[in-house]
This record gives C-alpha cells, sequence and structure tokens, in this order.
C-alpha cells in the first residue's frame, strides 16, 4: 500500500510571498488532514476533509491560508502572503475512517518551510 | 476547550534504562487515543487504546488507558538509541474524528 505523498519536501521563501503544498493521500482514505509542527511542539490541525466537505477549520487563519480537495482526493494547502511564524513543518495524513476499528491515521513525511 | 497533555517533555535516559511517558487528556466525545513515534519528520504509528485497562504490546513498548482517570501511559523496557524520537499522543473524538495532538515528550537514550 502507497503511503501518503507529499511535495515538496523543503521551500524557502520570502515572507510576503506565496507557497503552496500538495497532498496525495492514501487510496480510499476519505478523511485528509492538514497539519502544521512548529519545531518543539506537537502537530497543530489546520484543516479536516471528509471526501471533499470541510469537517474542521477552526483553526486554518483564514485570512492567508486556504486548502481545497476538490475532487475528494488529493489537497492542496496554500499560504498566501507568508509571514516569519509560518516557518513550520506541514503534515498532512489520511485516514480510512470507514467505522472499522483500526482507523488509525498515516501521515506523510511532510514539507518544511522556512520563511525568510 | 479539547487538549491532551504529555509529561515530561523531555527525558535523557542511558540504554537499558526503562521509561515511562505520561499523556492526560480533557476532550468531549472521546473516542481512541493513540501513540506516535515521531524521528525525523513524519509520525509512525505505535498503538491505538479504546478500551480502559487493556494492555497493547508490541516487543519492548507496551501502553494501556485508564478512560476514568483519563491518562495513558507509554512503557519502553531496556531503551536503545534507536528509541530516541519525540512520542506524540494523540486523541481522537467519535463523530468527526479529530485527531487532538499533545505536544509530544522527547526521548533521548544515550549509548
Amino acid at each position: 500500500e502507497a503511503g501518503v505523498a507529499q511535495s515538496p519536501r523543503y521551500k524557502i521563501i520570502e515572507k510576503r510571498q506565496s507557497v503552496a503544498f500538495w497532498c496525495n493521500p492514501i487510496s480510499g482514505h476519505a478523511t485528509l488532514y492538514w497539519y502544521q509542527q512548529i519545531l518543539g511542539q506537537g502537530p497543530k490541525l489546520l484543516i479536516q476533509f471528509q471526501n471533499n466537505g470541510v469537517v474542521d477549520d477552526s483553526q486554518l487563519p483564514k485570512d492567508r491560508f486556504s486548502a481545497e480537495r476538490l475532487k475528494g482526493v488529493d489537497s492542496t494547502l496554500k499560504i498566501q502572503p507568508a509571514k516569519l511564524e509560518d516557518s513550520a513543518v506541514y503534515l498532512c495524513a489520511s485516514s480510512a475512517q470507514d467505522g472499522r476499528p483500526n482507523t488509525e491515521a498515516f501521515f506523510g513525511q511532510g514539507t518544511r518551510l522556512t520563511v525568510v | 476547550e479539547d487538549k491532551v497533555v504529555q509529561s515530561p517533555l523531555s527525558l535523557v535516559v542511558h540504554e537499558g534504562d526503562t521509561v515511562t511517558l505520561n499523556c492526560s487528556y480533557e476532550v468531549t466525545n472521546f473516542r481512541s487515543l493513540l501513540w506516535y513515534k515521531q524521528e525525523k519528520k513524519a509520525p509512525t504509528f505505535l498503538f491505538m487504546l479504546t478500551s480502559s485497562g487493556i494492555e497493547k504490546k508490541s516487543g519492548r513498548l507496551s501502553s494501556i488507558l485508564d478512560k476514568k482517570e483519563l491518562f495513558s501511559i507509554l512503557n519502553i523496557t531496556a531503551t536503545q538509541t534507536g528509541d530516541s524520537a519525540i512520542y506524540l499522543c494523540a486523541v481522537i473524538t467519535s463523530g468527526t474524528y479529530k485527531y487532538i495532538f499533545g505536544t509530544g515528550t522527547r526521548l533521548k537514550v544515550l549509548a
């Protein structure tokens, strides 16, 4: 079973520039999560999709962050304009959530964003 | 507000030691508690706990959940340098399947 794919692996941008991250979840997984993990902290949920609908985006800074999952499969997360405090690892995860007992989330390798 | 608290924040031990990592939670609509190991960037799944008092075991790692006292522990016996990582605890809520993570415990095992 192929894992969660993310790209790019690393990105360095200047503040006020824009950046986009891409995620392809495990085939058949209905739920997709985007997390922001700042150094020394646990992952913080930015947005959760169930198929192509948003379940939770309460912690997404909507003035600068946006995300979409148009066909209910892969997803993009965009930041525009970026700030220095956006420097973090952005993790994408997916889970089946079809009622089976073992529906843990599987994570991609993440994108390390550095804003200078 | 839902929250997950892990302790200690960091820990340094020597190979062969036994460690216990703690995770307490306050969430509405608890479904399950999970432990992940994060070595580089991607957290990898260790255990999922749903019922109280039932120990999950995998090699030198074991974990148990107490739903009355709202906590879980992760034990690692005979630690090895390869156990050095951040250990994350997450709680899944029912209904929306939202994952709430703690800040993690950074474990360093010295040779």
